[in-house]
């Protein structure tokens, strides 16, 4: 079934990287645009990044841009995020989402990765 | 940058009563395209979130009849017509007219 797993979450010294992965499966991964938001604990979401579809163009919220990158390797079904420079405030569940059709709307969602950011 | 606002933002409702969710946002949601980017998603406790409407009015796949929504430009709102326990849980809308953003959640319980 259609699919989306996230990996690569831990605890991570402030002003350290770390590297997010999102094994897709169960649908065609190259076409369709994929995004990442995160929730802090006990908030809200917070949309952080999209990547197009054959990742010819990106976007970042404010708030990362700078920091983190969003990338995807369509040959293995993966979409990734490297965050650099890493704040207490980054702390979060990750998640990845897909794009619906050739709506900007996301219908597909993972079940989250815990990123803790503290030294 | 665009802010979304929701009311209420904390909702407790009788189950088989109606409740309505309302999202302003500080700009115009309407693109040139025609179309209007705002969504609303539901996320259940301990769960990832889901969605429920897509571009005002359209409802997801498998969303029940009973969530509607309905708005235009800046205001927006979601309906459940009869609300069952099934239904409890943070109700976000999103915007992606300009870059994305979500607004704040309203947290729906039952009484």
């Amino acid at each position: 079934q259609v699919q989306l797993v996230e990996s690569g979450g831990g605890v991570v010294q402030p002003g350290r990287s770390l590297r997010l992965s999102c094994g897709a499966s169960g649908f065609t991964f190259s076409t369709y645009g994929m995004h990442w938001v995160r929730q802090a604990p006990g908030k809200g979401l917070e949309w952080v990044a999209v990547i197009w579809y054959d990742g010819s163009n990106q976007d970042y919220a404010e708030s990362v841009k700078g920091r983190f990158t969003i990338s995807r390797d369509n040959s293995k079904n993966t979409l990734y995020l490297q965050m650099s420079s890493l704040r207490a405030e980054d702390t979060a569940v990750y998640y990845c989402a897909r794009e619906y059709d050739d709506s900007d709307a996301l219908d597909i969602w993972g079940q989250g990765t815990m990123v803790t950011v503290s030294s | 940058d665009i802010v979304l606002t929701q009311t209420p933002l904390s909702l407790s409702v009788t189950p088989g009563q109606p409740a309505s969710i309302s999202c302003k946002s500080s700009q115009s949601l309407l693109h040139s395209d025609g179309k209007t980017y705002l969504y609303w998603y539901l996320q259940k406790p301990g769960q990832s979130p889901q969605l429920l409407i897509y571009e005002v009015s359209n409802r997801f796949s498998g969303v029940p009849a009973r969530f509607s929504g309905s708005g235009s430009g800046t205001d927006f709102t979601l309906k459940i017509s009869r609300v069952e326990a099934e239904d409890v849980g943070v109700y976000y809308c999103m915007q992606s007219i300009q870059v994305f953003s979500f607004g704040p959640g309203t947290k729906v319980d039952i009484k």
